[in-house]
């Protein structure tokens, strides 16, 4: 099974912090994604990337970037956190199958960040 | 922007009971996927089920199936027998776009009891 890992569970963080969530899959996919997932608002897609070096922007992209050097990694950066980016963050990982995406995701487990 | 819309944020059924989820989308393609995922408490999403909408027939795994109503833009799970672990939010989501980006719904907690 497809397998992608955030490296932290819980995080908490101070206003005005960098702050990087790391994402790795281990299935050699070619598209990776970061969401959101609020309370009544669902999933939202933050940034998603197609390739290595590429990155596009999703529905919500202020006040995040995001950086991917190597295919199996894909990087959720917070250059200045803020307490309105206190939120679950979940990273997916899909395959391109022919000429379209497969659509379907595997995701991680999540990353719960506080920024007080 | 176009939208996935589920109208129950909650709902609830007693074990070995059939329940059903609602949902709703909007989109401007022909050719695009609807899927079910699960989010149990472990917060890892699961897929549940998937629909290509060029399929006419509905889908089903197990005791899980969809009513897709693709002129109403409907896409209802339901669930039959329901067990004490099917108890998770559930998210209905449209894909369709390019680089296999999802739309997502706003959940609707499941639970289930004994």
């Amino acid at each position: 099974d497809v397998k992608v890992t955030q490296s932290s569970r819980y995080l908490v963080k101070r206003t005005g912090e960098k702050v990087f969530l790391e994402c790795v899959q281990d299935m050699d996919h070619e598209n990776m994604f970061w969401y959101r997932q609020d309370p009544g608002l669902g999933l939202r897609l933050i940034y998603f990337s197609y390739d290595v070096k590429m990155k596009e922007k999703g529905d919500i992209p202020e006040g995040y970037s995001v950086s991917r050097e190597k295919k199996e990694r894909f990087s959720l950066i917070l250059e200045s956190a803020s307490t309105n980016q206190t939120s679950m963050y979940l990273c997916a990982s899909s395959l391109v199958q022919g000429a379209r995406a497969n659509e379907k995701l595997f995701f991680g487990s999540g990353t719960q960040l506080s920024v007080l | 922007a176009q939208t996935v819309t589920q109208s129950q944020p909650e709902m609830s059924v007693q074990e070995a009971e059939t329940v059903t989820l609602s949902c709703t989308y909007d989109t401007s393609e022909n050719n695009y996927y609807l899927f079910w995922y699960k989010q149990p408490p472990s917060r890892q999403m699961i897929l549940v089920i998937r629909q290509e909408a060029y399929k006419q027939q509905n889908a089903t795994e197990n005791r899980f199936s969809v009513n897709f109503q693709k002129a109403a833009k409907s896409f209802s799970l339901k669930i039959s027998d329901s067990q004490l672990g099917d108890t998770a939010m559930y998210f209905c989501a449209r894909g369709g776009t390019s680089y296999g980006k999802l739309t997502f719904g706003q959940g609707t907690i499941l639970t289930v009891h004994p």
